[in-house]
């Protein structure tokens, strides 16, 4: 089961910030946040990751709570085609590998 | 280049069949897996192997056998295709012996048992 809550929808305007929410109350110490999305029926795309603080790349940034409760996708300037199903996952152990489970996600959708 | 792809797109079948997806990743990564998107977009891991090894083995039914013959190639062969099997298959690979997070997925094969 996916250890993370989040929206089941949000919109955009284009060109605003994208400020995607997401909470993991139950984060262990050395368990990482990461985020993918998923455009229509393509498969997922990885979009950053982190495990305490912050992290920004090309595509996004990601601020963690200081209690890594919680943490925020920023997508700085949404565009149209931004749209998409957004995963925020927290890392989980099991049969001693590790594996990405998926939650429901946040549809993202960016108006014009 | 696809990074990782899978054939076939697109498979309709009848149930009691048997058929194979193929899935290839020229990333040169340790880990592949295969996952599975139903028709309400939960997208579930199914399989992961290292370098030819399964390490994660979902509780899927034995009718799904993945087989590993290099470590660039994952194939998930169905025995008796039942209508519940219709979906949406991504195969992903990663870096590293226990895999990575960071996961690199193909296009989808979209499976439908009539």
């Amino acid at each position: 089961d996916a250890k993370t809550t989040q929206p089941p929808s949000m919109d955009c305007a284009e060109g605003r910030a994208a400020n995607l929410p997401c909470n993991h109350s139950t984060i262990s110490g050395n368990e990482y946040v990461y985020w993918y999305r998923q455009i229509h029926s393509q498969g997922p795309q990885y979009i950053i990751h982190g495990l305490k603080n912050s992290e920004t790349n090309e595509m996004a940034s990601l601020i963690i709570t200081e209690d890594r409760k919680s943490s925020t996708l920023i997508l700085p300037h949404a565009t149209l085609r931004d749209t998409a199903v957004y995963y925020c996952i927290v890392r989980v152990k099991g049969g001693g590998s590790e594996k990405l489970v998926f939650g429901k996600g946040t549809k993202l959708t960016v108006n014009p | 280049d696809t990074a990782v792809s899978q054939t076939p797109k697109y498979l309709v079948t009848q149930m009691g069949n048997d058929k194979s997806i193929k899935c290839e990743q020229n990333l040169g990564h340790d880990t592949m897996y295969w996952y599975k998107q139903d028709s309400k977009k939960f997208l579930k891991i199914m399989f992961s192997y290292n370098n030819k090894e399964l390490i994660i083995n979902e509780t899927v039914p034995n009718r799904f056998s993945p087989k590993s013959p290099d470590k660039a190639h994952l194939n998930l062969h169905i025995n008796s295709l039942e209508l519940g099997d219709s979906a949406v298959y991504f195969c992903a690979s990663s870096p590293g012996k226990k895999g990575s997070g960071e996961l690199f997925f193909g296009e989808g094969s979209r499976l439908t048992v009539l």
